[in-house]
């Protein structure tokens, strides 16, 4: 089955600091990728959509200056939150796109990394 | 306000036993309902997906149900076991919306299962 990996898995950061989370398709190829914010309890948030090749699309309310995202190849997208703040801790998902048998737009989500902003 | 209500919020069960999570949603048009399981700190898992035909999808003993006309899914976990312990989401979407990849959410349900 389509696999997506995330890396970290978890990290810790000071507060001003940036934070390079990586997505990648495994044993597919996703022109296009999703990033997902989700706080304990609550229901994923999707953050931006990541287009291979293009500029990311951001969801109402999300600062694209803050979370910047690079999708330079069908297997890798990058999300970068930058001068990480203690409210940005969260857990992060990101997910690719892929078209299965049936026809689906199926989404196949990463495992999610666990930010924490000190 | 969430176009996608599920409930109850949470649940505990005993080992063996069956359960069943509801899912409403007000999303329209629609076209797929998806029922996924997270793990906690996981990522979500795919464990069916229905378009508005189909009434009933199975994954082992994972048993969606999908009433398109009060726009009302169930979720049945048949002889529940330690690992169905998981947060279970409702996520419905659009034909455009699904085009987009873009996904309407529900807050979950979360699931433990107790020896």
């Amino acid at each position: 089955g389509a696999v997506v990996s995330q890396h970290p898995s978890w990290v810790i950061c000071k507060s001003g600091t940036s934070v390079k989370i990586e997505c990648r398709s495994l044993d597919f190829q996703a022109t296009t990728m999703f990033w997902y914010r989700q706080f304990p309890k609550q229901s994923l948030m999707l953050m931006a959509t990541s287009n291979e090749g293009s500029k990311a699309t951001y969801e109402q309310g999300v600062e694209k200056d803050k979370f910047l995202i690079n999708h330079a190849s069908l297997t890798l997208s990058t999300l970068t939150v930058t001068s990480a703040h203690p409210e940005d801790s969260s857990f992060y998902i990101c997910s690719a796109r892929w078209r299965d048998r049936e026809g689906y737009n199926e989404q196949f989500f990463g495992p999610g990394t666990r930010l924490t902003v000190l | 306000k969430n176009q996608v209500e599920q409930s109850p919020q949470s649940l505990i069960i005993l080992e063996g036993k069956n359960c069943t999570l509801q899912c409403n949603y007000t999303v329209s048009p629609f076209s797929n309902l998806r029922w996924y399981k997270q793990d906690t700190g996981r990522g979500p898992v795919s464990l069916t997906i229905m378009t508005f035909s189909e009434n009933t999808k199975s994954n082992g003993r994972y048993t969606a149900t999908l009433d398109a006309d009060t726009k009302q899914s169930s979720l049945h976990i048949t002889a529940s076991q330690l690992s169905d312990s998981a947060s279970y989401i409702c996520v419905v979407s659009t034909p455009e919306s699904d085009s987009w990849g873009k996904f309407q959410f529900g807050a979950g349900t979360q699931v433990v299962v107790t020896p």
